[in-house]
């Protein structure tokens, strides 16, 4: 069935090291969005992109943090260097191309520790 | 600051009962509504949305929505223990980006 899939699930680094995740939006869908969960502050959006290009990345620490969609079947976030304030979930999500109602689907997740 | 408000509970519900969710949301441009399910552990699930005043049904949930008063809700009737999460209700702006709520925590009870 189809799903956004993520990659890694967990990853837990040390202060300072470099990390990226990896997400493949649905087949067929032209919006991925990145969200970071802590128990703080909830979901927040880190940044999305239609049709490949960002849109916003306003959520986004820049100096640390960057986005890109190299194809349409593949979003990385990276984070470099880490923090551990970076500690959390980061989850992908996708819409549908013909979205009406801007719904959005999510992956799994990534939980990151920084150490 | 758009902003998404919503009970954080726990909100305790007898199994068969139904439970009650509220959400405001102060952007008044805010296009459709959306509810997640989300397990602890998991990842927020999509199982409602709704973009016109009034109400919808989907099986054992109704949303309902009154943009003048800037108000969702969540109605799940016959409440199951597998119905034991956290709600996320979700407003989305022309551009298709959501602004979620802190969640509300419901908890079954048998």
């Amino acid at each position: 069935d189809a799903r956004v899939t993520q990659t890694p699930r967990h990853k837990v680094t040390e202060m300072g090291q470099e990390v990226t995740m990896r997400c493949q939006p649905i087949l067929g869908h032209n919006t991925v969005f990145w969200y970071r969960q802590t128990m703080m502050q909830g979901l927040e959006l880190l940044a999305y992109f239609r049709n490949r290009a960002p849109l916003d990345d306003s959520g986004m620490p820049k100096d640390r943090f960057s986005a890109e969609m190299p194809d349409a079947t593949l979003a990385t976030l990276k984070i470099q260097p880490s923090e551990p304030r970076d500690s959390a979930v980061y989850f992908c999500a996708s819409g549908p191309r013909l979205a009406r109602y801007n719904e959005q689907f999510f992956g799994p997740g990534t939980r990151l520790t920084v150490l | 600051q758009k902003e998404v408000e919503q009970n954080s509970g726990p909100l305790s519900v007898p199994e068969g009962a139904i439970a009650s969710l509220n959400c405001t949301y102060s952007d008044r441009g805010s296009q459709s509504f959306f509810w997640y399910r989300q397990y602890s552990g998991k990842s927020p699930e999509l199982i409602m949305f709704i973009y016109s005043n009034g109400d919808k049904e989907d099986g054992r949930f109704t949303a309902q929505l009154n943009k003048a008063s800037q108000y969702v809700s969540l109605l799940i009737r016959d409440s199951q223990p597998s119905d034991s999460a956290t709600y996320l209700c979700a407003a989305s702006d022309s551009w298709g980006k959501l602004q979620f709520g802190a969640g509300t925590q419901v908890v079954v009870t048998p």
